[in-house]
């Protein structure tokens, strides 16, 4: 099972580029690293997904190096309204009966002030 | 807003009590799957459901149990509620059949349920 590390909680300010380093050392060939972002009361929302080098949307880059191991969601210039829980998840094929197994792990916790 | 609405959005029960939760899914949308989220956690898997048959599962007990309709509305059935299982129970939509690592969940805001 691909399993995810990531920081427990960053602060940042208004402004600035927000960098959240997402660790998969147990990454499969055919597993994609998905970004979700989650507010209080809300279920998670989709930000970016990627399988190697870099994508970006209009919302955030995604950076994958060659060996997949590891993964940054950058953010550029976030506003009080990135106050959020931002998770890092790799595909996980679930093992009772097929079907895809999400895993979640606790997410980074991001702190945006002025 | 992701197309995907949960009802109720809050709920009391109490232990020994049984409770259904409802989602209705993106139409179109042929898989739903249920997560549990404790209060500081991620989501965890509950069980998936592709073209009303179950798919795929976590490890959660039997006791949880789950039906989708071709309607694209689903339910989360939970019997003889214990105390643990106060959470924010989420459903989320999918375009395919849920076996792809890459398919894009969208997600309702979820039932906040709370065991007394």
């Amino acid at each position: 099972l691909a399993k995810t590390t990531q920081p427990i909680s960053m602060d940042s300010y208004e402004g600035q580029e927000v960098n959240i380093t997402c660790s998969h050392n147990n990454i499969a060939t055919n597993d994609y690293i998905t970004w979700y972002q989650q507010f209080p009361s809300q279920g998670p929302r989709f930000i970016i997904q990627g399988y190697k080098t870099k994508v970006t949307n209009e919302v955030a880059s995604l950076f994958i190096p060659a060996d997949r191991k590891s993964s940054t969601l950058s953010l550029p210039r976030v506003s009080l309204s990135d106050t959020a829980v931002y998770y890092c998840l790799v595909g996980d094929i679930g093992l009772t009966g097929g079907g895809n197994k999400l895993t979640f792990g606790t997410g980074t916790q991001l702190k945006v002030e002025l | 807003e992701t197309g995907v609405t949960q009802s109720p959005t809050h709920l009391i029960k109490t232990r020994g009590q049984q409770v259904t939760l409802r989602c209705s899914s993106q139409s179109g949308h042929n898989t739903v799957s249920w997560y549990q989220q404790a209060l500081g956690q991620g989501p965890q898997f509950i069980f998936q459901y592709y073209r009303e048959e179950e798919n795929g599962r976590g490890n959660f007990p039997p006791r949880f149990s789950g039906l989708q309709f071709p309607n694209y509305s689903s339910e989360l059935n939970v019997n003889a509620l214990e105390l643990d299982d106060s959470a924010l129970y989420l459903c989320a939509s999918s375009l395919g059949q849920g076996a792809a690592t890459n398919e894009k969940l969208f997600f309702g805001s979820g039932t906040q349920l709370s065991v007394l």
